[in-house]
């Protein structure tokens, strides 16, 4: 069963810590991306990386960091320096890389509370 | 960069009724216009997409058009379902390499 996993679901840290979300797919994709989605907002490009082991940042990447050790994992960790972390996090994945314009396939999102 | 205006931001139809949706974009080297339906709780998924070379594209109900000339598309969904009810967004993307683009989204409601 191919797809995008994202876990957790829901998670809740206490201002000040450091909290990574996974996500993983199977698709054999290139390019894998995540997004933060604030109520009323569309999605904002955080982190996209097209080969492993190689990263860029979005328009939003102050406060946030990713690795790409492998080609199906993609985690992105908020750190204390993420001034407004509580949000809905979406990670995706692609065939190619983003100047392809090809369909980006979402995962189910994380909703991160700090509290 | 590349900025992408959505209208309405929210939309009540009753079932049976047309919906639409309409998209501007700013950067006129944006090639390729995605549609994504996210419901509460969960990931957007594709419903359809449309390529600069295209003007217009058909689902069984949905439709996509593309004025390149005016730089916008629209959403057309018909024969509304209570099941559309969902928040819709629509993107662009250009060949220079970068993300897609989203609008804020519409937040659709169909009333029985």
């Amino acid at each position: 069963d191919g797809g995008i996993t994202q876990s957790p679901k829901y998670l809740f840290r206490k201002e000040g810590q450091n909290v990574t979300l996974s996500c993983e797919q199977n698709l054999n994709h290139d390019a894998m991306y995540w997004y933060r989605q604030d109520p009323g907002q569309g999605l904002r490009l955080i982190y996209y990386s097209q080969i492993v082991n190689d990263f860029q940042k979005g328009d939003i990447a102050e406060g946030y960091s990713v690795s790409r050790e492998k080609k199906e994992s993609f985690p992105l960790t908020v750190t204390s320096a993420q001034k407004n972390p509580t949000a809905f996090y979406l990670c995706a994945s692609s065939i190619l890389g983003l100047a392809r314009g090809d369909e980006q396939f979402f995962g189910p999102g994380t909703r991160l509370t700090v509290l | 960069g590349e900025n992408v205006e959505q209208h309405p931001s929210t939309l009540s139809v009753q079932e049976g009724d047309s919906a639409v949706i309409k998209c501007t974009y700013s950067d006129s080297a944006s090639n390729y216009f995605p549609w994504y339906k996210q419901e509460l709780g969960k990931g957007p998924q594709l419903i359809i997409d449309i390529r600069s070379n295209v003007g217009e594209k058909k689902d069984q109900r949905i439709a996509v058009t593309l004025n390149k000339t005016a730089k916008h598309f629209s959403l057309h969904i018909t024969e509304t379902q209570p099941e559309d009810s969902a928040v819709y967004f629509c993107a662009a993307s250009f060949d220079s390499g970068y993300a897609l683009n989203f609008g804020k989204g519409t937040s659709l409601l169909v009333t029985p």
